[in-house]
């Protein structure tokens, strides 16, 4: 069964940082892209990062570039996302969600999410 | 201000059809596929339908999806209570290099 478990969210500060994991099960590590999602409190999805399976190629949406980071490590089966210069209009659930392939917006399988709130 | 354009509401009786509609561009869906997504309150997004008109395994045929240009449209017959949900259309940008949403159609079941 394919599972992706997010973890590290919480409350941020201003100009500071985060950095989020989502453990993967259930399928293997490496064959896909991995992308973050997040959703301000009663609004919509919005795409943050995707990160091909080797970890070589990666992408940002416009309101995160330049701040945050995606990154994997395959021997462990874990995605992560640094998140630095914290801005309160980060305050989002984050989700990790499985690509069927790079370059989709086709998001098979998600986490549950974590939440971070940037607050003073 | 989303860069594929959905309608906030719509709604429809139980037993009847309602459709909702995905606006986007040449960059977006009018050279890549379509995908939606379903969200109900608390949880989880949940893929709909991939590949314009795919169902995964598990979702009923009563949910179909279409697309002509740079529009696409979600169908779901047979309205049930559950239903019920946040809708979401979405598509990788070949300009912007990154997938954009939709910003999600409220469905009430009247």
């Amino acid at each position: 069964e394919v599972q992706l478990v997010e973890s590290g969210g919480g409350l941020g500060h201003p100009g500071g940082s985060l950095r989020l994991s989502c453990s993967a099960s259930g399928f293997t590590f490496d064959n896909y892209a991995l992308n973050w999602v997040r959703q301000a409190p009663g609004k919509g999805l919005e795409w943050v990062a995707v990160i091909t399976g080797s970890g070589v190629t990666t992408y940002y949406g416009d309101s995160v570039k330049g701040r945050f980071t995606i990154s994997r490590d395959n021997s462990q089966n874990t995605l992560y996302l640094e998140m630095n210069s914290l801005r309160a209009e980060d305050t989002a659930e984050y989700y990790c969600a499985r690509s069927d392939y790079f370059g989709s917006g086709s998001f098979d399988y998600w986490g549950q999410g974590t939440l971070v709130t940037v607050s003073s | 201000q989303s860069v594929l354009s959905q309608p906030p509401s719509t709604s429809g009786t139980p037993g009847h059809r309602v459709t909702i509609s995905c606006s986007g561009s040449s960059s977006n869906i009018g050279s890549n596929t379509v995908n939606w997504y379903q969200q109900l309150p608390g949880t989880a997004p949940k893929l709909l339908i991939y590949s314009d008109n795919q169902r995964p395994s598990g979702v009923p045929d009563r949910i179909s999806g279409s697309k002509s240009g740079t529009s696409a449209s979600l169908a779901i017959s047979g309205l049930h209570s559950e239903d019920e949900a946040d809708y979401y259309c979405a598509a990788w940008d070949d300009s912007l290099n990154g997938v954009v949403f939709g910003g999600g159609t409220k469905l009430s079941v009247l």
